[in-house]
């Protein structure tokens, strides 16, 4: 899988928007762009996937660039419980035979101020 | 419906004992995955099972750690003889079958992780 950059950590004030954002200049057409959350002393939890086109679901909205290159994660409003760290991974969607493993890179710590 | 499980939640032991790990995937998930953070590191992982069968072992560390899977139900993690190294939190996931939806589409499901403490 392609690599992706992303801040360590950001803050954001509780009910405020969050973005969080992605880099992933070495995409390749068919990789997915996923993203993931960590809630502390949990395991990973998914959020949100895309390839192309922008995505909303009921936790998230998945914004991504024309070029595909970049990406943003959009909490619309931030609550205490998003308090995590945020993870975007890429998947080939011609994995194929092989395995489907996950790879985790640093991840963004989000830290949400009340 | 529940989630994937893992059991224990935590467990210390001195190095050189044996230390099992278990995980209940959720129920109809084919799929069962091992990953592992060891203390400042990032999530790796460690295998794939499919069913009971071993689709991808690459991420074990050495032949001091043994998966299985029998009857492709639960999944257990042997670590034997547990190193200080190996101290981390072991996290297990599963996912149906990737190829039911588009391809690179498949959520997995974590579980809440074991953490190990070897002293």
């Amino acid at each position: 899988d392609a690599k992706t950059t992303q801040p360590n950590s950001m803050e954001s004030n509780e009910e405020e928007p969050v973005h969080l954002p992605c880099n992933h200049s070495t995409i390749s057409g068919t990789d997915y762009i996923h993203w993931y959350r960590q809630l502390p002393s949990q395991g990973p939890e998914y959020v949100i996937h895309g390839l192309t086109s922008n995505v909303n679901n009921r936790m998230a909205s998945l914004a991504i660039a024309e070029d595909r290159k970049s990406s943003t994660l959009i909490l619309h409003r931030a609550t205490l419980r998003d308090a995590a760290v945020y993870y975007c991974i890429l998947r080939d969607r011609y994995s194929g035979a092989g395995s489907y493993q996950l790879t985790f890179g640093k991840g963004t710590k989000l830290s949400v101020i009340p | 419906e529940a989630g994937v499980t893992q059991f224990p939640s935590h467990s210390v032991i001195e190095k050189g004992q044996t230390v099992t790990l278990r995980c209940d995937p959720i129920s109809g998930h084919d799929n069962l995955y091992w990953y592992r953070r060891v203390m400042g590191k990032e999530i790796k992982f460690l295998l794939h099972f499919v069913k009971e069968s071993k689709q991808d072992e690459s991420g074990m560390p050495n032949n001091r750690f043994l998966a299985e899977r029998t009857g492709g139900t639960y999944s257990t993690l042997k670590v034997q003889p547990a190193e200080l190294e190996d101290s981390g939190v072991y996290f297990c996931a599963s996912s149906q079958d990737p190829l039911l939806g588009p391809p690179g589409t498949d959520t997995q499901y974590f579980g809440p992780g074991t953490r190990l403490t070897v002293l």
